[in-house]
């Protein structure tokens, strides 16, 4: 059965500092993953989508790896701002699923950006 | 406007009631799906629909079920809400690469 986790739960940094949010599944046989970003009672935001053949993805400051070998992946967010604060979920697909759509997340790391 | 809507924002109920959430989509996807956000739980699939005459339960299904009225919209109902139903509810579409946009959330609370 897959499962998601999300180490460390919370991070605080100050403004400008480079950081690294990791995400850690069981099940290596993953169709994608994708990295969300969710502010205090709101929705999830898409950050990145990466597929299985992919190793890496770019978004501005963002940018996702993942290694499907050790079962993990990176989102590594540049230059933090205190916009960036909030709650960063990974996603994969279930077991035994490849293009179902469904989706198995992570707790989630909440990250605050001091100014 | 937003790709994915959500009504209503915010319901508050008594226990037994029947309620219907509301999901509407503007992004062209087939597949749309219904979650449930609870503190320390995370996010958990409640239903999904592959197109209008494919719907399928997913992890947390009991008490709910799930109506696709056309391909642009998908509501989930209690038929008898319950205290512990008392959660943030989020619709969801994905398209043909499974990249998936949520909707803004349903807080809904059963007294």
């Amino acid at each position: 059965k897959q499962e998601v986790t999300q180490i460390p739960a919370a991070l605080s940094v100050p403004e400008g500092e480079n950081l690294v949010l990791n995400c850690s599944f069981t099940d290596s046989a993953i169709y994608n993953l994708q990295w969300f970003r969710q502010d205090p009672g709101k929705g999830l935001t898409s950050l990145l989508l990466i597929q299985s053949s992919q190793r890496e993805q770019t978004s501005g400051r963002l940018n996702a790896s993942l290694d499907k070998s050790s079962g993990r992946s990176t989102l590594y967010i540049a230059a933090s701002q205190p916009g960036d604060s909030a709650t960063y979920l990974c996603a994969v697909p279930p077991s035994g699923s490849s293009n179902t759509g469904k989706l198995i997340f992570g707790q989630g790391t909440t990250l605050q950006v001091k100014p | 406007d937003a790709d994915v809507t959500q009504t209503p924002r915010n319901r508050i109920t008594k226990t037994g009631k029947r309620i219907m959430l509301e999901c509407s989509q503007t992004k062209g996807h087939d597949r749309m799906y219904w979650y449930r956000q609870d503190p320390g739980l995370g996010l958990r699939l409640i239903y999904y629909s592959f197109d209008v005459k494919d719907i399928n339960k997913g992890e947390i299904s009991d008490g709910y079920s799930v109506s696709r009225q056309a391909q642009a919209k998908f509501s989930l109902s209690l038929e008898s809400a319950i205290p512990n139903q008392t959660a943030l509810y989020f619709c969801a579409t994905s398209d043909r690469h499974n990249e998936q946009f949520f909707g803004p959330g349903t807080r809904l609370t059963v007294l």
